[in-house]
């Protein structure tokens, strides 16, 4: 196991709802990087968390949020639910090591959007 | 063009087979490399990191060429455990700062009895 975990396990919402994701690191990591992954593809980045502040984001909209607290879990925040917002959430913590690190993965957070 | 581009499969193999997995990236300043395994409605677990020397775990070897920006992964004597989607997996840092993970999209194998 690696010691990452995500609530809930599963979630369903309809469009247009808001809904927040959280994960917990693995002792001893400062960063937390959040993917979107749907049937059938690899996970897509969303954003990364560096010691509470963004590091890095991919090509999701504003309505993509995030947080990172000083215990280094964290939150993602979707507004506005769309029905391709439906997908694996996955995050994955790890040590900053100037581009180096590994990254280990929690569960995932399944959304269904109505 | 994708960022990382993987073989599309899946791969169909009898055990005991040796299966190679190869993956293209397009940014030349990419820093890091990984293969990662992830199974059927499962989070995708670290499989090896893949350094220029190459790098060798048991019956997995990895290999980088950076000048053609490819990353291979070979598995000898595959067995019915082998059996799940290989991800290959790149880090960048962008020009304007921060980190970005670039994931492929997968190359599913099938290992048969």
């Amino acid at each position: 196991e690696t010691g990452v975990t995500q609530s809930p396990t599963h979630l369903i919402k309809t469009r247009g709802q808001q809904v927040t994701l959280r994960c917990s690191s693995q002792s001893g990591h400062n960063t937390v990087s959040w993917y979107q992954q749907a049937l059938g593809q690899g996970p897509q980045f969303i954003f990364q968390y560096y010691r509470e502040e963004e590091n890095g984001r991919g090509n999701f909209p504003p309505r993509f949020s995030g947080l990172q607290f000083p215990n280094y879990s964290s939150e993602l925040n979707v507004n506005a639910l769309e029905l391709d917002d439906s997908a694996l959430y996955l995050c994955a913590s790890s040590l900053a090591q100037g581009g180096q690190e590994t990254q280990y993965f929690g569960p995932g957070t399944r959304l269904l959007v109505l | 063009r994708k960022e990382v581009e993987q073989d599309p499969g899946p791969f169909n193999v009898p055990e005991g087979a040796t299966v190679a997995f190869n993956c293209t990236y397009s940014n030349s300043a990419s820093q890091s490399f990984f293969w990662y395994r992830q199974d059927c409605r499962k989070e995708p677990k670290l499989l090896m990191s893949v350094y220029s020397s190459g790098n060798e775990d048991g019956r997995f070897t990895a290999q980088l060429n950076r000048a053609s920006q490819y990353i291979s992964l070979l598995i000898r004597d595959s067995k019915l455990s082998d059996s799940a989607t290989y991800l290959c997996v790149v880090n960048e840092s962008p020009r304007g700062g921060g980190f970005k993970t670039i994931f492929g999209a997968g190359t599913r194998l099938f290992v048969k009895a």
